[in-house]
């Protein structure tokens, strides 16, 4: 399985801007895509293919990234960012990531 | 707007066998690829199965293969998980989830609430 490791846990203020970064244990080319999870709900699907923004997806997210090392940028940050952000790879059978918590000051 | 509603969650003892629904409104249902995804109490996503448009192509996680089936009913728009020889290991919220393509991309572009599924003596 290709493991992916997420950045830990963040803390950051409102209006700042955000990377979250996310690395595969082999190449995944650009097979790599992102979600959100609030508290209490389901993932939504952010970014696919790893920099194309899902549609309703506010502009503020963006994603880059190939082979092994991708990102997930948030600028600026809102407070209704705080979530849990989870990357992963559809380059063979998919796995997660452990899931960065992002928490707002 | 696309809905995704699971159904069937509840408390199973070892080795029993339970079966999950997903009903599916707001796109026609047919026309995508479509996968169960589970998340285990405070713990992170873990793929199960995906299953084509057609149903013609089943895909599982090596620790389901042999024990859980995926199935579909397109005339009803419902996807199903029959779960089988349950553990505790598969303690977990089942969502139920689209694939954007007929096939398997892999990629989850729309999720259910969740059903929850409890594994246990």
């Amino acid at each position: 399985d290709t493991v992916l490791t997420q950045s830990p846990a963040l803390a950051v203020s409102p209006g700042e801007r955000v990377t979250i970064s996310c690395r595969a244990s082999e190449s995944v080319s650009t097979l790599m895509h992102w979600y959100q999870q609030k508290p209490g709900q389901q993932p939504k699907l952010l970014i696919y293919l790893a920099s194309n923004l899902e549609s309703g997806v506010p502009a503020r997210f963006s994603g880059s990234g190939s082979g092994t090392d991708f990102t997930l940028t948030i600028d600026p940050v809102e407070a209704d960012d705080t979530a849990t952000y989870y990357c992963q790879q559809s380059w063979n059978d998919p796995t997660f990531g452990a899931g960065t918590k992002l928490e707002l000051k | 707007e696309v809905q995704l509603v699971e159904s069937g969650g509840g408390l199973v003892q070892p080795g029993r066998s339970m079966k999950l629904s997903c009903a599916a409104s707001g796109f026609t249902f047919s026309n995508y690829g479509m996968a169960w995804v589970r998340q285990a109490p405070t713990k992170g996503l873990e793929w199960v199965a995906t299953i084509s448009y057609d149903g013609s192509s089943t895909y599982y996680r090596d620790s389901v293969k042999g024990r859980f089936t995926i199935s579909r009913d397109n005339a009803k728009s419902t996807l199903y998980l029959q779960m089988n020889s349950l553990r505790s290991e598969d303690t977990a919220t089942y969502y139920c989830t689209r694939d954007p393509t007929m096939g398997t991309s892999y990629v989850m572009d729309a999720w259910g609430q969740g059903a929850s599924v409890t594994v246990s003596s």
